[in-house]
């Protein structure tokens, strides 16, 4: 069974700061990886999308990789910003047609002005 | 484009009543997903529709939940009865395409579900 480590599972940095979320996967064999970011109250929002050909992706501030071999990505976000708080999701489907997208637990980052 | 709506934004009613939570995907996608999300177990998928038919209900908890998708644009998930143990945030989401991970998923801002 697919599970979804996030670490660490909260984060608070000073305005400005560079910094790194990860996310690991027990099976390595991820097909398409996503992450997602979710403010209070409310659903959650894509913010990069991986497929299966890819290694990684970027949009502004943020970038994402995926290492396929150790099943373990990574999410970058660079001169944060306190919009930037908020929960971050990453979830991915496996090889072998699985259509099932599993999610971890999330890191809550606070950025402080 | 309005996104995925769902309704009522927040339930709360006693154990043994039935609740009825509702969505409209965006117009145009052709998957349909529900989750429900707790502190303890995160995000779980419920059930999947593509083209209105369920694909995997295997997430589905028990027989007192159900899915239907009459429609294109239209989703209910019904619990009956309820119970405490139902009470979580229950999300729809939906994407385009026979999905596979392969387009982004838009979730709507959920349904809050209470059950005393």
């Amino acid at each position: 069974k697919q599970e979804v480590t996030q670490i660490p599972a909260a984060l608070s940095v000073p305005e400005g700061e560079n910094l790194v979320l990860n996310c690991s996967f027990t099976d390595s064999a991820i097909y398409n990886l996503q992450w997602f970011r979710q403010d209070p109250g409310k659903g959650l929002t894509s913010l990069l999308l991986i497929q299966s050909s890819q290694r990684e992706q970027t949009s502004g501030r943020l970038n994402a990789s995926l290492d396929k071999s150790s099943g373990r990505s990574t999410l970058y976000i660079a001169a944060s910003q306190p919009g930037d708080s908020a929960t971050y999701l990453c979830a991915g489907n496996t090889q072998g047609g699985s259509e099932k997208l599993v999610f971890g637990k999330g890191t809550k980052l606070t950025v402080n002005p | 484009d309005a996104g995925v709506i769902q309704s009522p934004r927040h339930e709360v009613t006693e154990m043994g009543q039935e609740v009825t939570l509702r969505c409209k995907p965006i117009s145009g996608h052709n998957s349909l997903f529900w989750y429900r999300q707790t502190m303890m177990r995160g995000l779980e998928l419920l059930i999947y529709f593509n083209n209105n038919v369920p694909i995997d209900d295997s997430g589905m908890p028990e027989d007192r939940f159900s899915a239907k998708m009459p429609n294109a644009s239209f989703s209910t998930l019904k619990i009956q009865p309820s119970e405490p143990r139902d009470s979580a945030v229950y999300f729809c989401a939906s994407s385009f395409g026979a999905y596979r991970g392969r387009s982004p998923l838009h979730f709507g801002n959920g349904t809050r579900l209470t059950v005393t």
